[in-house]
Parts: structure tokens; sequence; C-alpha cells
């Protein structure tokens, strides 16, 4: 079975400062996605960025990056200048590379940006 | 970009009674739609995948008895929590896979319940 770990519940940083969330994961599977997901106060889920576990290249969205470390089963994100709208929770999630599969989600993070 | 709707985004019911949650895909079509828990500053918790057209999957350890899933068409699917309790308050949230796109899910705003 799949499982996502976080080991950061919760993380402060200032604004315009760069912040990194961890995740690793565990998975017998060498092809499948792994997503960081944003859920602001609010509570509507928002994809923040999504990586093929094929792609030797880290996926990039504007300030948000990712350091995917396959063989490590790491995968991390990086926030560059920080913005108080990116105060939320922040959850890895990993999904086998199949059609029916479903999203398995880690603990989440929940990152406070300080003015 | 895609649209998940979710009705009603709060309700509050007397214990014993049943409440229907709505799930739409608003600008495409869906043959899967997933149905999620979430517990105060917890993780989403799978219960059950949606199929359009056949029985819903639950996850182990969710009642399918008390958590009807209804997936009759390819844009809508129906969660009813049948006589509800005051365990059963939480966030619901549900999220759709759209036909032939099946790497990302698109998630509903959540529906709020609390069991009086």
């Amino acid at each position: 079975a799949q499982t996502v770990t976080q080991s950061q519940p919760e993380m402060s940083v200032q604004e315009a400062e760069t912040v990194t969330l961890s995740c690793t994961y565990d998975t017998s599977e060498n092809n499948y996605y792994l997503f960081w997901y944003k859920q602001p106060p609010s509570r509507q889920m928002i994809l923040v960025i999504r990586q093929e576990a094929y792609k030797q290249q880290n996926a990039t969205e504007n300030r948000f990056s990712v350091n995917f470390q396959k063989a490590a089963k790491s995968f991390s994100l990086k926030i560059s200048d920080s913005q108080l709208g990116d105060t939320a929770m922040y959850f890895c999630a990993f999904m086998k590379y199949e059609g029916d599969d479903k999203i398995i989600f880690g603990k989440g993070t929940r990152l406070h940006i300080l003015p | 970009g895609a649209v998940v709707s979710q009705h009603p985004s709060w309700v509050i019911c007397k214990s014993g009674t049943s409440v229907k949650i709505e799930c739409r895909s608003l600008d495409f079509q869906a043959t899967t739609m997933f149905w999620y828990r979430q517990f105060p500053k917890q993780s989403l918790m799978l219960m059950a995948t949606s199929n359009e057209g056949s029985k819903a999957t639950y996850e182990q350890g969710v009642e399918k008895d008390k958590f009807l899933i209804n997936h009759a068409s390819l844009t809508l699917s129906t969660l009813t929590v049948t006589s509800a309790h005051p365990e059963d308050s939480s966030f619901y949230i549900c999220s759709a896979r759209e036909t032939g796109a099946w790497e990302t899910q698109y998630f509903g705003p959540g529906t709020r319940l609390l069991v009086l």
C-alpha cells in the first residue's frame, strides 16, 4: 500500500521569504503522479503543482517548484517570495499511474505567512 | 478551468434525519467522482469512489448503508447520509475526474454538515 508522510505539521515564515515543505512517500510502483494541493481557510482544495514520476525535470508553476527525488521517494515543495495569500494547509498527495485509482493524501502542513 | 459545485454548502439537521449532498461537474463530464470526509485540522479521508451507472466502491470501514451514493449521470453524484447522528457531523468534499483525463481531479467547495 502507498503512504504519504508530511513531517511538518505547522510552519511559519515571514512574507517574501522562501519556504520548503517536505513530503516523503512509499510505493512499489514505478509510474505514478505526485501532487501538492493547497487548502486555504475557505477549504476549497486547489491543485498547486503536479509531477509525473517518469519525468526527471522538476515541475514549476510560477513561485512554486518541487524537488522530486525518485530514488529517495521525496517530493518537497518550495514557495518563493511567499505571500500572505499562501497561508493555507498544504497536502502532498500520490496517485498510481492507472486510470481508476484514487489519490492518497498526507496529513498536511499548516503554513502561516506572517506580515 | 473545470468547476465542481456542491449543494448545499452547509446544512444543519436533527438526529435521525437523512441528508442529501449533491456534487455536480459544471462544464465537463465525469465518469468517476470521489467522496471525502474531513475532520477539523485533519486530512481528507476517502469514503467512496462513485462511477457513473454502477455501484460505488466504498473504502474499508465506511458503512455503505449509511452513506448512500448515487451517480446517475455523467455530471451528478449524490451522497445521502441516512439516519444522521452527531458523529456524522463533518466536512464532506467531492471531487470529479474528467472522462478521458483521469490524471486530474477537480474538487468541490465542500459541504459542512452539523447534526444536532
